[in-house]
Protein backbone atom coordinates (compact mmCIF):
# COMPACT_ATOMS: atom_id res chain seq x y z
CA UNK A 1 0.00 0.00 0.00
CA UNK A 2 1.33 3.31 -1.09
CA UNK A 3 -1.10 5.77 -0.20
CA UNK A 4 -0.71 8.93 1.78
CA UNK A 5 -4.41 10.50 2.56
CA UNK A 6 -4.96 14.19 3.09
CA UNK A 7 -8.42 15.99 4.39
CA UNK A 8 -10.38 17.68 3.69
CA UNK A 9 -10.51 17.54 0.06
CA UNK A 10 -11.44 21.14 -0.15
CA UNK A 11 -11.45 23.70 2.39
CA UNK A 12 -12.83 27.54 1.74
CA UNK A 13 -11.90 29.78 5.01
CA UNK A 14 -11.99 33.48 5.93
CA UNK A 15 -8.44 35.64 6.44
CA UNK A 16 -9.57 35.16 10.26
CA UNK A 17 -10.61 31.39 10.33
CA UNK A 18 -8.39 28.88 12.11
CA UNK A 19 -8.18 25.61 10.31
CA UNK A 20 -5.65 22.78 9.91
CA UNK A 21 -5.31 20.50 7.03
CA UNK A 22 -4.31 16.61 8.06
CA UNK A 23 -2.11 13.91 6.33
CA UNK A 24 -1.38 10.37 7.34
CA UNK A 25 0.25 7.30 5.81
CA UNK A 26 0.74 4.07 7.11
CA UNK A 27 3.85 2.54 4.69
CA UNK A 28 6.22 3.06 7.95
CA UNK A 29 8.03 6.25 6.37
CA UNK A 30 9.95 8.47 9.01
CA UNK A 31 9.73 11.54 6.30
CA UNK A 32 7.02 13.61 5.56
CA UNK A 33 6.45 16.74 3.66
CA UNK A 34 4.12 19.53 3.03
CA UNK A 35 4.51 21.31 -0.71
CA UNK A 36 2.06 24.20 -1.82
CA UNK A 37 1.11 24.33 -5.39
CA UNK A 38 -0.07 27.13 -7.58
CA UNK A 39 -2.33 26.71 -10.55
CA UNK A 40 0.22 25.63 -13.47
CA UNK A 41 3.26 25.59 -11.37
CA UNK A 42 5.22 22.52 -10.08
CA UNK A 43 4.73 21.99 -6.16
CA UNK A 44 7.00 23.97 -3.87
CA UNK A 45 8.47 22.56 -0.56
CA UNK A 46 7.04 24.23 2.51
CA UNK A 47 8.30 21.63 5.20
CA UNK A 48 10.17 18.57 5.99
CA UNK A 49 9.70 16.50 8.95
CA UNK A 50 12.55 13.73 9.91
CA UNK A 51 11.27 11.01 12.59
CA UNK A 52 8.62 13.88 14.22
CA UNK A 53 11.05 16.19 14.31
CA UNK A 54 10.98 19.76 11.95
CA UNK A 55 14.13 19.18 9.57
CA UNK A 56 13.12 22.02 6.84
CA UNK A 57 11.64 25.06 7.02
CA UNK A 58 11.39 26.89 3.79
CA UNK A 59 10.83 30.24 5.27
CA UNK A 60 7.47 30.07 5.21
CA UNK A 61 4.96 32.59 6.74
CA UNK A 62 4.54 31.53 10.43
CA UNK A 63 0.66 31.61 9.47
CA UNK A 64 1.58 28.28 8.44
CA UNK A 65 2.40 25.86 11.49
CA UNK A 66 3.51 22.71 10.97
CA UNK A 67 2.89 19.19 13.44
CA UNK A 68 4.57 15.87 13.04
CA UNK A 69 2.16 14.38 16.41
CA UNK A 70 3.01 10.97 15.69
CA UNK A 71 5.31 9.01 12.65
CA UNK A 72 1.92 8.10 10.66
CA UNK A 73 0.28 11.97 10.88
CA UNK A 74 1.15 15.49 9.77
CA UNK A 75 -0.57 18.65 10.39
CA UNK A 76 -0.71 22.15 9.21
CA UNK A 77 -2.39 24.46 11.16
CA UNK A 78 -3.71 27.72 9.14
CA UNK A 79 -4.30 30.93 10.55
CA UNK A 80 -4.77 34.47 9.34
CA UNK A 81 -4.43 33.36 6.10
CA UNK A 82 -4.31 35.31 2.77
CA UNK A 83 -5.95 35.31 -0.47
CA UNK A 84 -2.44 34.97 -2.00
CA UNK A 85 -2.25 31.79 0.34
CA UNK A 86 -4.87 30.17 -2.16
CA UNK A 87 -3.64 26.56 -3.67
CA UNK A 88 -3.32 23.09 -3.99
CA UNK A 89 -1.20 21.99 -0.52
CA UNK A 90 0.31 18.29 -1.00
CA UNK A 91 1.74 16.07 1.93
CA UNK A 92 3.77 13.63 0.80
CA UNK A 93 6.28 11.08 2.23
CA UNK A 94 9.31 8.74 1.84
CA UNK A 95 11.45 6.40 3.57
CA UNK A 96 13.96 8.43 5.13
CA UNK A 97 14.91 12.21 5.04
CA UNK A 98 18.52 12.39 3.01
CA UNK A 99 18.24 9.67 1.22
CA UNK A 100 16.78 9.47 -2.95
CA UNK A 101 14.11 7.25 -1.93
CA UNK A 102 10.14 7.66 -3.68
CA UNK A 103 8.31 10.16 -2.47
CA UNK A 104 4.57 9.37 -2.63
CA UNK A 105 1.69 12.06 -2.45
CA UNK A 106 -1.27 12.30 -1.12
CA UNK A 107 -4.33 13.99 -3.16
CA UNK A 108 -3.77 17.11 -1.89
CA UNK A 109 -6.68 19.91 -0.11
CA UNK A 110 -7.78 22.62 -2.85
CA UNK A 111 -7.29 26.03 -0.26
CA UNK A 112 -9.59 28.97 -1.15
CA UNK A 113 -9.10 31.71 1.51
CA UNK A 114 -11.49 34.50 0.72
CA UNK B 1 22.86 23.73 -8.27
CA UNK B 2 20.33 21.38 -9.01
CA UNK B 3 17.88 21.70 -11.72
CA UNK B 4 15.79 19.98 -14.76
CA UNK B 5 14.56 21.46 -17.45
CA UNK B 6 11.53 20.26 -19.22
CA UNK B 7 9.81 21.41 -22.50
CA UNK B 8 6.43 23.76 -21.83
CA UNK B 9 3.71 22.74 -23.25
CA UNK B 10 0.93 22.06 -24.20
CA UNK B 11 0.96 19.57 -25.97
CA UNK B 12 -1.38 18.42 -27.89
CA UNK B 13 -2.21 14.87 -30.17
CA UNK B 14 -4.23 12.82 -31.76
CA UNK B 15 -5.03 9.61 -29.85
CA UNK B 16 -2.59 7.07 -30.68
CA UNK B 17 -0.11 9.25 -31.73
CA UNK B 18 3.64 8.83 -30.41
CA UNK B 19 4.56 10.79 -27.26
CA UNK B 20 8.19 12.59 -26.28
CA UNK B 21 8.61 15.16 -23.34
CA UNK B 22 11.86 16.10 -22.93
CA UNK B 23 13.55 16.54 -19.87
CA UNK B 24 17.52 17.63 -19.16
CA UNK B 25 18.86 18.00 -15.76
CA UNK B 26 21.92 19.82 -14.07
CA UNK B 27 23.15 18.14 -10.69
CA UNK B 28 26.49 17.04 -9.28
CA UNK B 29 26.68 12.83 -9.01
CA UNK B 30 24.02 10.45 -10.51
CA UNK B 31 20.79 11.10 -8.77
CA UNK B 32 17.43 9.28 -9.15
CA UNK B 33 15.42 10.84 -11.67
CA UNK B 34 11.69 10.95 -11.77
CA UNK B 35 8.52 11.19 -13.97
CA UNK B 36 5.54 12.20 -11.61
CA UNK B 37 1.95 12.65 -13.34
CA UNK B 38 -0.83 15.12 -12.10
CA UNK B 39 -4.06 14.44 -13.34
CA UNK B 40 -6.76 16.86 -13.58
CA UNK B 41 -8.01 17.91 -10.17
CA UNK B 42 -5.49 15.53 -8.09
CA UNK B 43 -2.18 15.14 -6.42
CA UNK B 44 0.82 13.57 -7.74
CA UNK B 45 1.16 10.33 -8.91
CA UNK B 46 4.94 8.60 -9.35
CA UNK B 47 4.62 7.48 -13.15
CA UNK B 48 8.06 6.23 -13.26
CA UNK B 49 11.54 6.47 -12.21
CA UNK B 50 14.99 5.57 -12.80
CA UNK B 51 17.94 5.25 -9.93
CA UNK B 52 21.44 4.86 -11.89
CA UNK B 53 22.78 5.53 -15.30
CA UNK B 54 21.07 3.53 -18.62
CA UNK B 55 18.18 2.19 -16.46
CA UNK B 56 14.85 2.51 -17.93
CA UNK B 57 11.96 3.19 -15.98
CA UNK B 58 8.77 1.90 -17.59
CA UNK B 59 4.60 1.82 -16.61
CA UNK B 60 1.33 2.15 -17.96
CA UNK B 61 3.40 2.56 -21.95
CA UNK B 62 5.12 5.32 -20.56
CA UNK B 63 9.30 4.48 -20.52
CA UNK B 64 12.13 6.61 -19.93
CA UNK B 65 16.02 6.51 -20.26
CA UNK B 66 18.45 7.49 -17.82
CA UNK B 67 21.11 8.66 -20.29
CA UNK B 68 24.23 10.15 -18.40
CA UNK B 69 26.06 11.18 -21.61
CA UNK B 70 23.44 13.60 -22.68
CA UNK B 71 22.00 14.47 -19.20
CA UNK B 72 18.63 13.69 -20.27
CA UNK B 73 15.54 11.37 -18.94
CA UNK B 74 13.34 11.76 -21.96
CA UNK B 75 9.79 10.63 -21.68
CA UNK B 76 7.52 8.76 -24.15
CA UNK B 77 4.77 6.60 -25.44
CA UNK B 78 4.27 4.48 -28.24
CA UNK B 79 0.23 5.14 -28.86
CA UNK B 80 -1.13 8.17 -26.14
CA UNK B 81 -5.13 7.88 -25.31
CA UNK B 82 -7.54 10.55 -24.01
CA UNK B 83 -6.76 9.29 -20.62
CA UNK B 84 -3.36 10.19 -20.66
CA UNK B 85 -4.00 13.99 -20.90
CA UNK B 86 -2.36 15.20 -17.64
CA UNK B 87 0.29 17.37 -16.47
CA UNK B 88 4.05 15.90 -16.32
CA UNK B 89 6.96 16.44 -14.03
CA UNK B 90 10.18 15.77 -14.46
CA UNK B 91 12.03 15.85 -10.82
CA UNK B 92 15.49 14.95 -9.17
CA UNK B 93 16.17 15.09 -5.97
CA UNK B 94 18.19 18.18 -4.49
CA UNK B 95 21.73 17.48 -3.78
CA UNK B 96 21.45 14.03 -3.03
CA UNK B 97 18.77 14.29 -0.45
CA UNK B 98 14.88 13.94 -0.78
CA UNK B 99 13.23 17.62 -1.45
CA UNK B 100 12.38 16.91 -5.41
CA UNK B 101 13.72 20.02 -7.94
CA UNK B 102 10.95 20.00 -10.46
CA UNK B 103 10.46 20.80 -13.95
CA UNK B 104 8.39 23.43 -14.69
CA UNK B 105 5.19 20.40 -15.57
CA UNK B 106 4.04 20.03 -19.42
CA UNK B 107 0.72 20.10 -19.99
CA UNK B 108 -0.51 17.50 -22.35
CA UNK B 109 -3.90 17.13 -23.94
CA UNK B 110 -4.81 13.91 -25.99
CA UNK B 111 -8.16 14.27 -28.30
CA UNK B 112 -10.29 11.57 -29.36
Amino acid sequence: DTEVTQTPKHLVMGMTNKKSLKCEQHMGHRAMYWYKQKAKKPPELMFVYSYEKLSINESVPSRFSPECPNSSLLNLHLHALQPEDSALYLCASSQEWGSTDTQYFGPGTRLTVL
Amino acid sequence: GDSVTQMEGPVTLSEEAFLTINCTYTATGYPSLFWYVQYPGEGLQLLLKATKADDKGSNKGFEATYRKETTSFHLEKGSVQVSDSAVYFCALPHSGNTPLVFGKGTRLSVIA
